[in-house]
């Protein structure tokens, strides 16, 4: 049973362009999250999605970032614009379900580096 | 908003002695789920163990164990029979238990890097 997949690993982009992440999450798990990890720092929430659904977006930028869960593939992460301050370890974690309490599982992380 | 502390930002231990490293929390409500997540050089997230606030038994994974004290709103690990591949960059993480999206959600410490000595 695969676990969370996200890729690139690495990712190197030049300031202003733009960055996609990729994420599936693991074989039976209908939720993904999207956590930032800044350089020496925890790592912070940003956005919890369901399949075409948006659930909880409260930890997203307000500019540049965007999340989607299509219906179809995997979840991704948009920054547009990247500026040096978005350098940083991005994870993606899956779950089946909130409301029980399962564990939440995380991918191994993609690592934008902004030049 | 739930908040997580780990005060104790370095530590470090002998191999096959035991180390414990601090976690508290604030919040306001009365289920929720707490877990310990061990972050190794390759900085994969690795979950060590979980603890159900409605338990009242502290949990246990092999040489990991927690003191869950819920008055003092406290939540340390204990390792026991230190291994060198326990050094790591450990989160303590907090999750809600109720609400669509405030169960969604985990609000990590900012962490405490273990160093185990030979």
């Amino acid at each position: 049973n695969a676990g969370v997949m996200q890729n690139p690993r690495h990712l190197v982009r030049r300031r202003g362009q733009e960055a996609r992440l990729r994420c599936s999450p693991m074989k039976g798990h209908s939720h993904v999250y999207w956590y930032r990890q800044l350089p020496e720092e925890g790592l912070k929430f940003m956005v919890y999605l369901q399949k075409e659904n948006i659930i909880d977006e409260s930890g997203m930028p307000k500019e540049r970032f965007s999340a989607e869960f299509p219906k179809e593939g995997p979840s991704i992460l948009r920054i547009q614009q990247v500026v040096r301050g978005d350098s940083a370890a991005y994870f993606c974690a899956s779950s089946p379900r909130t409301l029980s309490g399962n564990t939440i599982y995380f991918g191994e992380g993609s690592w934008l580096t902004v030049v | 908003a739930q908040t997580v502390t780990q005060s104790q930002p370095e530590m470090s231990v002998q191999e096959a002695e035991t180390v414990t490293l601090s976690c508290t929390y604030d919040t306001s409500e009365s289920d929720y789920y707490l877990f310990w997540y061990k972050q190794p050089p390759s900085r994969q997230m690795i979950l060590v163990i979980r603890q159900e606030a409605y338990k009242q038994q502290n949990a246990t994974e092999n040489r990991f164990s927690v003191n869950f004290q819920k008055a003092a709103k406290s939540f340390s690990l204990k390792i026991s029979d230190s291994q060198l591949g326990d050094a790591a960059m450990y989160f303590c993480a907090y999750r809600s238990a109720g609400g669509k999206t405030s169960g969604s959600r985990l609000t990590f410490g900012e962490g405490t890097q273990l160093t185990v000595n030979p």
